[in-house]
């Protein structure tokens, strides 16, 4: 069974710039989420989505969007690029169909580097 | 609201001694209480959950946490530590569609 897998793993853009990361969930997983980690804040909630609808969001600017297909696949796109936004975003799938996420499955990650 | 405090950043063990990572939680709701743990470059893998019933949990790989509703807390435990198990420890408590985070723990064991 195939993992959370997120694409790509490493990239480096240029402030002002957007950029657009990919997570594909595990199959039958309808809930994903995304959390950003950096070495000063940690690991916060950025966004969750479940059947395409953003169920709750984390306290972080409208410079940071998300979506969900209907194929249960999301994306999360960052706009006007800040340095500060250097991070590892981490995508993670579940079940979670009550809100409850008894177990949450992490991809990989994508490495952010704005310069 | 939830909250999850951890209370050491670094903890340096020499290898097959014993371990504890502590952790503190607040929590309006029901708990649902997990370590996760992060190897270098990776995602973060599930240890061990604590959703209900008896308060030990254990992993597959010796780790065990004790859930104590008294104290709030969830500390991790491993009685002989490999070299291996060196990574960063994560306590998590399960809100609104999301999971709260600890600071993290990093473990180093010492050869």
């Amino acid at each position: 069974k195939a993992g959370v897998t997120q694409t790509p793993r490493y990239l480096i853009k240029t402030r002002g710039q957007q950029v657009t990361l990919s997570c594909s969930p595990i199959s039958g997983h309808r809930s994903v989420s995304w959390y950003q980690q950096t070495p000063g804040q940690g690991l916060q909630f950025l966004f969750e989505y479940f059947s395409e609808t953003q169920r709750n969001k984390g306290n972080f600017p409208g410079r940071f969007s998300g979506r969900q297909f209907s194929n249960s696949r999301s994306e999360m796109n960052v706009s006007t690029l800040e340095l500060g936004d250097s991070a590892l975003y981490l995508c993670a799938s579940s079940l979670a169909s009550n809100g409850v996420n008894t177990e949450a499955f992490f991809g990989q990650g994508t490495r952010l580097t704005v310069v | 609201a939830q909250s999850v405090t951890q209370l050491d950043s670094q903890v340096p063990v020499f290898e097959e001694a014993p371990v504890e990572l502590r952790c503190n939680y607040s929590s309006s709701v029901s708990v649902y209480l997990f370590w996760y743990v992060q190897y270098p470059n990776q995602g973060l893998q599930l240890l061990l959950k604590y959703l209900s019933g008896s308060t030990l949990v254990e992993s597959i790989n010796g780790f065990e946490a004790e859930f104590n509703k008294s104290q709030t807390s969830f500390h991790l435990r491993k009685p002989s530590v490999h070299i291996s198990d060196t990574a960063e420890y994560f306590c998590a408590v399960v809100g609104s569609y999301q999971l709260t985070f600890g600071k993290g723990t990093k473990l180093s064991v010492i050869p």
